[in-house]
């Protein structure tokens, strides 16, 4: 069974500081997603990493997939106060059509 | 472009009732997909349609839980009887062919007393 650990589970920090959440597995993903989700709402994609080694940036977010496509980060700079929910990482093994998410790490931004 | 929609967003019922979720996929989004998230646990898959058909039903729990999708349009996920570990935030996502992405619906918060 492919599992997919995230740390840390909770993350509470002050405005302007940076964080990394960590996503691992012992297994191999063909791709990996990032998703974040609200209070009331589904997930929302962030960022889909597909080849080993891969760096995305979206604005203060880095996402990183690891060499070997066992795991992956999201590092967040300088946080603000709208980055707080629940961040989810979530593998494909094959194909698109089956999703193994991590447990998520909860992060709230203070001000 | 209007997102997925899930009904109802909470249902409260009893042990032994039945209740039928209901989501809407974007239109046009052949694969549609029932994901579920049971208290403290992560987000598991039950089940992948492409169009009207079932391609893969292998996170479905048992044969109490029975999905359809008239017309390769909306799906319903109906409980018959549900149980008191049914509980939980059921949500449906679909893509499009090509796309890597899936969007989600808001979830269906479905607590069994």
């Amino acid at each position: 069974t492919q599992l997919l650990e995230q740390s840390p589970q909770f993350l509470s920090i002050q405005e302007g500081e940076n964080l990394t959440v960590y996503c691992n597995s012992s297994s191999v993903f063909s791709s990996l997603q990032w998703y974040r989700q609200e209070p009331g709402e589904g997930p929302v994609l962030l960022v889909t990493v597909v080849t080993g080694g891969e760096v995305k940036k979206l604005k203060r977010l880095t996402f990183q997939f690891g060499d070997a496509r066992k795991d992956s980060s999201l590092h967040i700079t300088a946080a603000q106060p709208g980055d707080t929910g629940l961040y989810l990482c979530a593998g494909f093994s094959g194909g698109y059509n089956k999703l193994i998410f991590g447990a998520g790490t909860r992060l709230a931004v203070h001000p | 472009e209007a997102g997925v929609t899930q009904f109802p967003s909470h249902s409260v019922i009893e042990k032994g009732q039945t209740v039928t979720l209901r989501c809407d996929p974007i239109s046009g989004h052949d694969n549609l997909y029932w994901y579920r998230r049971v208290m403290g646990k992560e987000i598991k898959f039950l089940l992948h349609f492409v169009k009207e058909s079932k391609q893969d039903e292998s996170g479905m729990p048992n044969n109490r839980f029975l999905a359809e999708r008239t017309g390769g349009t909306y799906s319903t996920l109906k409980v018959q009887p549900a149980e008191l570990e049914d509980s939980g935030v059921y949500f449906c996502a679909s893509r499009g062919i090509g796309d890597y992405g899936y969007t989600f619906g808001s979830g269906t918060r479905l607590t069994v007393v």
